[in-house]
């Protein structure tokens, strides 16, 4: 069984442009979980996402965003990006309902803001 | 507190016992849990620990749970070099959604062969 697949793992962008991130679950999990992993904070929690739905959402600002399609996949979309963005964002699923709330993470997608 | 707190870093020799320290927030949290990140890697659920447990022994990983001074010990037998990571404590705090998890910062294992 394929493990959560993220895209792209690597990018680099400018303060004030804007990037989407991709999270393809494992095949048959519902929700996706989005987490942000820095050096200073640590892992942080963004949203989640089950039956394209936003269950859940963590303390930050409206410039972060997601989605989840018919399928499963996820984006994530930060606008008007931040030198304080530059991070790993690691997407987590799960099969969704009620379970012992274990995550199947993704490798992350590196993201540098210059 | 208001966070999940580790040490940071943890250094052993191989072949001894690692012993990873962790004290969480809520005394309610239902399940607590650790998770491993390998570099360049995602996280990767170690074990967890239900809340109405004292100990948990999963072949060389024994977890320990202190509900009363929220305490959560990770101890890994016959550590080897192949356990050198960083290390995570997690919970999900009452009122938090099944999969919002709070994590630690993590505790870098390193592994002296």
């Amino acid at each position: 069984k394929a493990g959560v697949t993220q895209t792209p793992r690597y990018l680099i962008k400018t303060r004030g442009q804007q990037v989407t991130l991709s999270c393809s679950p494992i095949s048959g999990h519902r929700s996706v979980s989005w987490y942000q992993q820095t050096p200073g904070q640590g892992l942080q929690f963004l949203f989640e996402y089950f039956s394209e739905t936003q269950r859940n959402k963590g303390n930050f600002p409206g410039r972060f965003s997601g989605r989840q399609f018919s399928n499963s996949r996820s984006e994530m979309n930060v606008s008007t990006l931040e030198l304080g963005d530059s991070a790993l964002y690691l997407c987590a699923s799960t099969p969704g309902g009620r379970t012992t709330g274990e995550l199947f993470f993704g490798e992350g997608s590196r993201l540098t803001v210059l | 507190g208001e966070d999940v707190e580790q040490s940071l870093f943890l250094s052993v020799r191989e072949g001894d016992s690692s012993v990873i320290n962790c004290t969480y927030t809520d005394s309610s949290s239902t399940y607590l849990y650790w998770y491993k990140q390998e570099p360049g890697a995602g996280l990767q659920l170690l074990t967890y620990i239900f809340s109405n447990m004292d100990m948990k022994q999963d072949q060389r990983l024994t977890v320990l749970l202190n509900k009363k001074d929220k305490h959560l010990s990770l101890r890994i037998a016959d550590t080897q070099t192949g356990d050198s990571a960083i290390y995570f404590c997690a919970e999900i705090p009452p009122g938090a959604g099944s999969y919002q998890l709070t994590f630690g910062k993590g505790t870098k294992l390193s592994v002296i062969p």
